[in-house]
Order: C-alpha cells, then sequence, then structure tokens
C-alpha cells in the first residue's frame, strides 16, 4: 500500500490566484512528520514546510500553508498569491519516528504545478 | 553556511561498469542519506549514513553501498551498471537529535547508463 498519495499529477493556476495540491498518507506510527518539498528543473529538492504528527496548529510559511487534518491523514499544501517562479514539481514526504529509526523519507510521485500568466 | 553539495552533476555510464556520487553535507549535519529518483517518479530511499555507520537501508541490491567519511561527507556506489539505474541521485544531510529532522538536499547527480 502506498504510504503516500497525491491525486493530482498536473495542476494549473492563474497567477495572484490561490492553490490546493493534494496529499494523504498512511501510518500506524503516532508519531511522524509530514513535508512539502518543491523541485524546479533544475533538481534540487526545496523544502517548504514541516508539520508534525502532534502540533497543534497547522504550519505556515509566508505564501505555504499546510491543511492538516489528522483524522483524515490528508496534509494538503497552500500556495497563495501563485507566482510564475511556483511552477515546478511538489512533493509530498513523510518522516516516520519508529523504534529510534528517525529516518528516512517516503515520497509521494508528485503534483507538477504550472502557473500561467 | 555552505549546502549540500554533489558531483559530477552528469554522468554517463555503460551497462556492467561501476560508479561512485560524491556528496558533502551541509555544515554541522551528521547524517547522510541517498535517494534515487527515476524519471516522473518521487524519490525512492537507498540507505543512510550517521557517524560512519549505515543506519538504514531502502529496497536495494546490496550492489549500492555506500560510505561516510569523518567529516561526514559521503559516497555512493554501485557496481554492475543496469539500465534501471538510470536516475536523479539525490544525497540530503540533517542532523540528529530534535523532533524535527530538518533535510537538506543537493541539487543531484543525473545518471544514465547506455
Amino acid at each position: 500500500a502506498q504510504k503516500i498519495t497525491q491525486t493530482q499529477p498536473g495542476m494549473f493556476v492563474q497567477e495572484k490566484e490561490a492553490v490546493t495540491l493534494d496529499c494523504t498518507y498512511d501510518t500506524s506510527d503516532p508519531s511522524y512528520g509530514l513535508f512539502w518539498y518543491k523541485q524546479p528543473s533544475s533538481g534540487e529538492m526545496i523544502f517548504l514546510i514541516y508539520q508534525g504528527s502532534y502540533d497543534q496548529q497547522n504550519a505556515t510559511e509566508g505564501r505555504y500553508s499546510l491543511n492538516f487534518q489528522k483524522a483524515r491523514k490528508s496534509a494538503n499544501l497552500v500556495i497563495s498569491a501563485s507566482q510564475l517562479g511556483d511552477s515546478a514539481m511538489y512533493f509530498c514526504a513523510m518522516r516516520e519516528v519508529s523504534g529510534g529509526s528517525n529516518y528516512k523519507l517516503t515520497f509521494g510521485k508528485g503534483t507538477l504545478l504550472t502557473v500561467n500568466p | 553556511e555552505t549546502g549540500v553539495t554533489q558531483s559530477p552533476t552528469h554522468l554517463i555510464k555503460t551497462r556492467g561498469q561501476q560508479v561512485t556520487l560524491r556528496c558533502s553535507s551541509q555544515s554541522g549535519h551528521n547524517t547522510v542519506s541517498w535517494y534515487q529518483q527515476a524519471l516522473g517518479q518521487g524519490p525512492q530511499f537507498i540507505f543512510q549514513y550517521y557517524r560512519e555507520e549505515e543506519n538504514g537501508r531502502g529496497n536495494f541490491p546490496p550492489r549500492f553501498s555506500g560510505l561516510q567519511f569523518p567529516n561526514y561527507s559521503s559516497e555512493l556506489n554501485v557496481n554492475a551498471l543496469e539500465l534501471d539505474d538510470s536516475a536523479l541521485y539525490l544525497c540530503a544531510s540533517s542532523s540528529s537529535g530534535g523532533v524535527y529532522y530538518g533535510y537538506t538536499f543537493g541539487s543531484g547527480t543525473r545518471l544514465t547508463v547506455v
């Protein structure tokens, strides 16, 4: 079973509008972290935002916010006021903390976001 | 504070050959992870090194091996290259301890096996 599911292979948004990228996850571990990364065509993974499983508030970082619904196991990324430079692949990832093995990120397949002028 | 540096950026190898990819971790980070990203896919975890010891491995065969050096830089070695090994190889460094592990990724090495 997939641990991270991103159901939108591609999304289009008009410049200056908001867009939501979906992510659902599956884990039985009570302690985990959720990440969103942006990957432009250059290949580098750029960290955008982090949400811990015990965090009470939804994470925000500038124009990025994470809509964390723990009961639904969803962690959607919201980008407000889209810019042309936001066009890239976006990956949702999860880090599970299990038995002291604080390692490895499990990634979804990504969503290609295109911002239109 | 420097980020994660990977070399080379691009590489073309022949099936059956061996390859070594290199990664310099971000200053202050003592843990290095390697990921393989096939075209159109999300990255897949290969393995992680902490204080020069492998402390986690994904579903990759033994011909994928690695090293971490005292300065926390790392190498990924792949023997007997196969066509399916063609991918972007990403290195990520992080610091141990704490609830939040900040992972910093390099720009990757794009390996083509022909």
